[in-house]
């Protein structure tokens, strides 16, 4: 079957630093990843989605400025928390689907995030 | 708007059947999708729901009635493996995932 990977699975970092979750789909090329995010008990929340070679479209409310998406190949994806603040803390998931955006989503396995 | 709702939490006993239930509405609609999720993990796809009627596959099984924006999942044979949360999200026009809150799912023994 189709593997996400995400790389931190956890970290841990000062409030106002950058940090870098890389997301790569191992066995097949991406055309299009999602970034998601989920707080405690709640459900995901669609952040942004990324075609590969083009910007990311930002969902209402998710500051671009803040969260800057790369989509440079078709196997890799990254998304960068800038000036981290603690109520940036979640886990944060990416998903990636190989063709149409109607199949199915392969999530990655999660980056838990704690800024302190 | 566009909204998922399904039950937040449900306790079965090991060995019973359960079933969780959705409804949605959604702009458009481009399939019911089911997926799983332990706690401190990422979700994993349970199944796709994109005609009326049932979908069978193992010991899970997922209905959907598109006119009355319905679906439900059904899991038999309760294990305790199967203690989570359980996703139901609606795939809209745009083909973007509407997500429910998820029903935490409680097997006892």
């Amino acid at each position: 079957g189709a593997v996400v990977s995400q790389h931190p699975s956890w970290v841990i970092c000062k409030s106002g630093t950058s940090v870098k979750i890389e997301c790569r789909s191992l066995d097949f090329q991406a055309t299009t990843m999602f970034w998601y995010r989920q707080f405690p008990k709640q459900s995901l929340m669609l952040m942004a989605t990324s075609n590969e070679g083009s910007k990311a479209t930002y969902e209402q409310g998710v500051e671009k400025d803040k969260f800057l998406i790369n989509h440079a190949s078709l196997t890799l994806s990254t998304l960068t928390v800038t000036s981290a603040h603690p109520e940036d803390s979640s886990f944060y998931i990416c998903s990636a689907t190989p063709g149409l955006a109607s199949d199915e989503q392969y999530f990655g396995p999660g980056t838990r995030l704690t800024v302190t | 708007g566009q909204n998922i709702d399904q039950p937040t939490e449900m306790t079965a006993t090991e060995g019973a059947i359960v079933q969780i239930n959705c409804t949605y509405q959604t702009s458009g609609f481009n399939g019911l999708f089911w997926y799983q999720q332990h706690a401190g993990e990422a979700p994993t796809f349970l199944s796709y729901n994109v005609l009326d009627g049932l979908e069978e596959k193992g010991r899970f099984s997922s209905f959907l009635s598109r006119s009355k924006g319905y679906s439900y999942l059904l899991l038999k044979e309760l294990q305790m493996k199967d203690s989570a949360s359980y996703l139901c999200a609606g795939m809209d026009s745009n083909y973007q995932l509407i997500w429910g809150a998820g029903t935490k799912l409680i097997i006892k023994p």
